[in-house]
C-alpha cells in the first residue's frame, strides 16, 4: 500500500466546511483511496472511497487530484459529532487489510 | 441498520491465561477481520478470514493467536497465553464481498492483561 501523509490535527468551526488533505505520491494506478474515521472510544467507521473521479455520499465528498498524488476529504458542514480522527488509506488491489496511519485529529469548535 | 457486535466489552485476565474474544459479523458478509489498537497508538491489522481460512495475517499474529468461525454467525479470536503487551482494544470487522466494499467495524473489546 502506498504511504499516505496527513496533518496531525486540524480545527474547524461548527457548521463550516472542512477540507482534510492527504498526500499519497507513491500511489499506483489500481490503488483505491479510502477514508475512515474514528470517533472517541469507538471503532473505525467508513466514510468514503474513490479511484480517479470525485465521489459524493451522504457523509462527505472526496476530491482526487488529476495525478492522483493527493486527495481531499470534504465535510460540507462540520458538526460536533464530526470530531474524530480521520484516516486516509491507500488500498492496494488484491489486499484485504487496511493499514492505518496516525490520521488527522479534527476538532470542531462550537 | 445491521451492525457488527462484540463481546465482552471489557475483559480482564491474568498474564498467561487464555482469552477468547467474540464477534458477530453482519449476517451476509463474507470477509472477517481482527484489528487491535494499543492505547494511544495506531489501529493495527491482525488477520483476515475468508471461506473458513486465513487469507492474510500480520507479523503480530503469531502462534499465540488463532481465529475460528465455529458456526454460521460467530467469529472468534483466541489468545493462547496472554502477555502484558496484549493489552489493547480489539476490533472485529466484516466486509460484504467486493474487494472495494467498505469494512464495518464493531465497537471493540478492551483487553486488560494484569
Amino acid at each position: 500500500d502506498a504511504k499516505t501523509t496527513q496533518p496531525n490535527s486540524m480545527e474547524s468551526n461548527e457548521e463550516e466546511p472542512v477540507h482534510l488533505p492527504c498526500n499519497h505520491s507513491t500511489i499506483s494506478g489500481t490503488d483505491y483511496i479510502h477514508w475512515y474515521r474514528q470517533l472517541p472510544s469507538q471503532g473505525p467507521e467508513y466514510v468514503i472511497h474513490g479511484l480517479t473521479s470525485n465521489v459524493n455520499n451522504r457523509m462527505a465528498s472526496l476530491a482526487i487530484a488529476e495525478d492522483r498524488k493527493s486527495s481531499t476529504l470534504i465535510l460540507h458542514r462540520a458538526t460536533l459529532r464530526d470530531a474524530a480522527v480521520y484516516y486516509c488509506i491507500s488500498l492496494r488491489a488484491g489486499s484485504y487489510q487496511l493499514t492505518f496511519g496516525k490520521g488527522t485529529k479534527l476538532s470542531v469548535i462550537p | 441498520e445491521p451492525e457488527v457486535t462484540q463481546t465482552p466489552s471489557h475483559q480482564v485476565t491474568q498474564m498467561g491465561q487464555e482469552v477468547i474474544l467474540r464477534c458477530v459479523p453482519i449476517s451476509n458478509h463474507l470477509y472477517f477481520y481482527w484489528y487491535r489498537q494499543i492505547l494511544g497508538q495506531k489501529v493495527e491489522f491482525l488477520v483476515s478470514f475468508y471461506n473458513n481460512e486465513i487469507s492474510e495475517k500480520s507479523e503480530i499474529f503469531d502462534d499465540q493467536f488463532s481465529v475460528e468461525r465455529p458456526d454460521g454467525s460467530n467469529f472468534t479470536l483466541k489468545i493462547r497465553s496472554t502477555k502484558l503487551e496484549d493489552s489493547a482494544m480489539y476490533f472485529c470487522a466484516s466486509r460484504l464481498q467486493g474487494v472495494w466494499d467498505e469494512q464495518f467495524f464493531g465497537p471493540g473489546t478492551r483487553l486488560t492483561v494484569l
